[in-house]
């Protein structure tokens, strides 16, 4: 299995709403991050969980919550969010677990739309 | 600062070769990668150059030269597949990805 899966693929949500989206991988990877990509621009990291802790926060709004409950899952928990936070939300693996950002295998995305 | 340099968008005829360049400024250098990325999907990993010269895998080749911060990567026996954007992104001495903004390569038959 190389696949990271991410649900769901599209998201609508309004400002006062709560989502949540979701990230998995069974490689044994031991890094996972948050990206998000405007478009026409390239990924902006959000978050690293290197091990299943949090090693980097890209300076992200409170809004964005990460969570790792395990070593094979990632959450990024929405609320109160804007309209400028509509994009395409990338999860990513990598085997190495320090978050040295080696070869990333990248989930499908979620397509968030904020109203 | 950093700084990521590649040409926004090229177009390329079906079977020809194309070289897409990428010239970086980072703080410490850690190899550099090269992804690609078909519109509303996910990047998908190509190459990975530590030292400098080519490093050839099928139809696309990635070459490095660290003295002049310079790389590209080349495709060969275009496809319209290869219709996509590349993403050109160097690690810099935190192990940190700095991502190019990509060129988007249109190929015509």
């Amino acid at each position: 299995d190389t696949e990271v899966t991410q649900t769901p693929k599209h998201l609508v949500m309004g400002m006062t709403n709560k989502k949540s989206l979701k990230c998995e991988q069974h490689m044994g990877h031991r890094a996972m991050y948050w990206y998000k990509q405007k478009a026409k621009k390239p990924p902006e990291l959000m978050f690293v969980y290197s091990y299943e802790k949090l090693s980097i926060n890209e300076s992200v709004p409170s809004r964005f919550s990460p969570e790792c409950p395990n070593s094979s899952l990632l959450n990024l928990h929405l609320h109160a969010l804007q309209p400028e936070d509509s994009a395409l939300y990338l999860c990513a693996s990598s085997q190495d677990g320090a978050g040295a950002q080696e070869k990333l295998f990248f989930g499908s995305g979620t397509q968030l739309s904020v109203l | 600062g950093q700084n990521i340099d590649q040409p926004t968008e090229m177009t390329a005829t079906e079977g020809a070769i194309v070289q897409i360049n990428c010239t970086y400024q980072t703080s410490g250098f850690n190899g550099l990668f090269w992804y690609q990325q078909h519109a509303g999907e996910a990047p998908t990993f190509l190459s990975y150059n530590v030292l400098d010269g080519l490093e050839e895998k099928g139809r696309f080749s990635s070459f490095l030269s660290r003295s002049k911060g310079y790389s590209y990567l080349l495709l060969k026996e275009l496809q319209m597949k290869d219709s996509a954007s590349y993403l050109c992104a160097p690690r810099d001495s935190n192990y940190q990805l700095i991502w190019g903004a990509g060129t988007k390569l249109i190929i015509k038959p």
